[in-house]
């Protein structure tokens, strides 16, 4: 069965750095989505995208937050400059059309030091 | 008022019984409905989806949905060890400002089979 994958599973990164965190969405999807995951806390929306666009981002996902999807497979999260709060489980998800339940990929661990 | 509200638990029951879970949620807007089970340290894997009022049948798990009073319910029948986890209930929000449909996920629920 087609899954979505996740890279790295995790990545400690120091304060104030750069963090690249990679999904490769399942290959007939059109929907992209990022989620987090802040230990014991529930899952939050971050940032939707869909034809090759921002759709919908939360509060959260400020300008230290982007998305790109730099070529047919690959759908990126950066964070430009990662604080202690980043620290959680970013979760990437896609689905095939509007309505259709969204699968996610197993996670990226990012601690911040 | 929260958007998607579920009750923390646990819950515990017995191996072989039925477990029931509840979900409300505040958008009457909202289309669709689904049940994620999150083991620890994983991520949501889906359970089941549901679009319309009724029960909708998936092998030992039920979903319920009552659109009128914005309630969403998860039945597991012969519960079994192996479902113990938490259980997130997840309703796509419509969009305020243009996009696709986010998902708005409970807390969720801890379920424990115990032998």
């Amino acid at each position: 069965e087609p899954e979505v994958t996740q890279t790295p599973s995790h990545q400690v990164t120091q304060m104030g750095q750069e963090v690249i965190l990679r999904c490769v969405p399942i290959s007939n999807h059109l929907y992209f989505y990022w989620y987090r995951q802040i230990l014991g806390q529930k899952v939050e929306f971050l940032v939707s995208f869909y034809n090759n666009e921002i759709s919908e981002k939360s509060e959260i996902f400020d300008d230290q937050f982007s998305v790109e999807r730099p070529d047919g497979s690959n759908f990126t999260l950066k964070i430009r400059s990662t604080k202690l709060e980043d620290s959680a489980m970013y979760f990437c998800a896609s689905k095939e059309r509007q309505i259709t339940p969204q699968h996610f990929g197993d996670g990226t661990r990012l601690s911040i030091l | 008022q929260k958007e998607v509200e579920q009750n923390s638990g646990p819950l515990s029951v017995p191996e072989g019984a039925i477990a029931s879970l509840n979900c409300t949620y505040s958008d009457r807007g909202s289309q669709s409905f689904f049940w994620y089970r999150q083991y620890s340290g994983k991520s949501p894997e889906l359970i089941m989806s549901i679009y319309s009022n009724g029960d909708k049948e998936d092998g030992r798990f039920t979903a319920q949905l009552n659109k009128a009073s914005q309630y969403v319910s998860l039945l597991i029948r012969d519960s079994q060890p192996s479902d113990s986890a938490t259980y997130l209930c997840a309703v796509n929000m419509p969009p305020r400002s243009g996009g696709y449909n986010k998902l708005i996920f409970g807390a969720g629920t801890r379920l424990a089979v115990h032998p």
